[in-house]
């Protein structure tokens, strides 16, 4: 129980274009989920955090208009990189928690972006 | 915000060798866990431990909140623990620096 999964596991892309990565949990509701960057060797860093249905809470320093972050139901939520450039290069996680702060999160498979 | 250390930054151990890997957090938290990331980039939940020891077969793990540390122990080390383990701490889990584990054969 508790898998995540994340889509597209990788992407490569043109400068300027938008990237949407989706976050799904595939056997449990999710009350929130959220979206972690991870830059090589280094460690992983919060971004936003999202509530089914609410807009998404995102971490100081982070653009809410480049990222922007959608969370349409219990089991998907997206982040879409919007005109990508590469310093957005990186490895972008999402995790999902099914109940509230003292539950465990999950994490998916992650998604390496890289913008040409 | 809450600064959380880990030690060693990097490990490096023949297969079957123990290891403690250490976790330092600047503030009191309620919420610590800790990770094993593995060479495809896959976060692994090892343990939920604000507090206490847990055990689950070669892993260990002991928080001592009012210190404010948590340490990971890793027994009779196998290739396949190779990694990089992070604690996190708190509701939002603010990660660690990180310790690369390599096992050799």
């Amino acid at each position: 129980g508790a898998v995540v999964s994340q889509h597209p596991s990788w992407v490569i892309c043109k400068s300027g274009t938008s990237v949407k990565i989706e976050c799904r949990s595939l056997d449990f509701q999710a009350t929130t989920m959220f979206w972690y960057r991870q830059f090589p060797k280094q460690s992983l860093m919060l971004m936003a955090t999202s509530n089914e249905g609410s807009k998404a809470t995102y971490e100081q320093g982070v653009e809410k208009d480049k990222f922007l972050i959608n969370h349409a139901s219990l089991t998907l939520s997206t982040l879409t990189v919007t005109s990508a450039h590469p310093e957005d290069s990186s490895f972008y996680i999402c995790s999902a928690r099914r109940g509230g702060a003292g539950e465990t999160q999950y994490f998916g498979p992650g998604t390496r972006l890289l913008v040409l | 915000g809450i600064q959380v250390e880990q030690s060693p930054p990097d490990l490096i151990l023949q297969e079957g060798a123990n290891s403690t890997l250490r976790c330092n957090f600047s503030d009191s938290v309620n919420n610590l866990q800790w990770f094993h990331q593995n060479p495809w980039g896959q976060l692994i939940n090892l343990f939920y431990i604000p507090s206490g020891t847990k055990q689950n077969g070669r892993l260990s793990a002991t928080t001592v909140a009012t210190e404010r540390y948590s340490l990971l122990y890793i027994s009779s080390s196998q290739t396949t623990d190779s990694g990089v383990y992070f604690c996190a701490v708190d509701e939002k889990l603010t990660f660690g620096t990180g310790t690369r584990l390599t096992i050799i054969p």
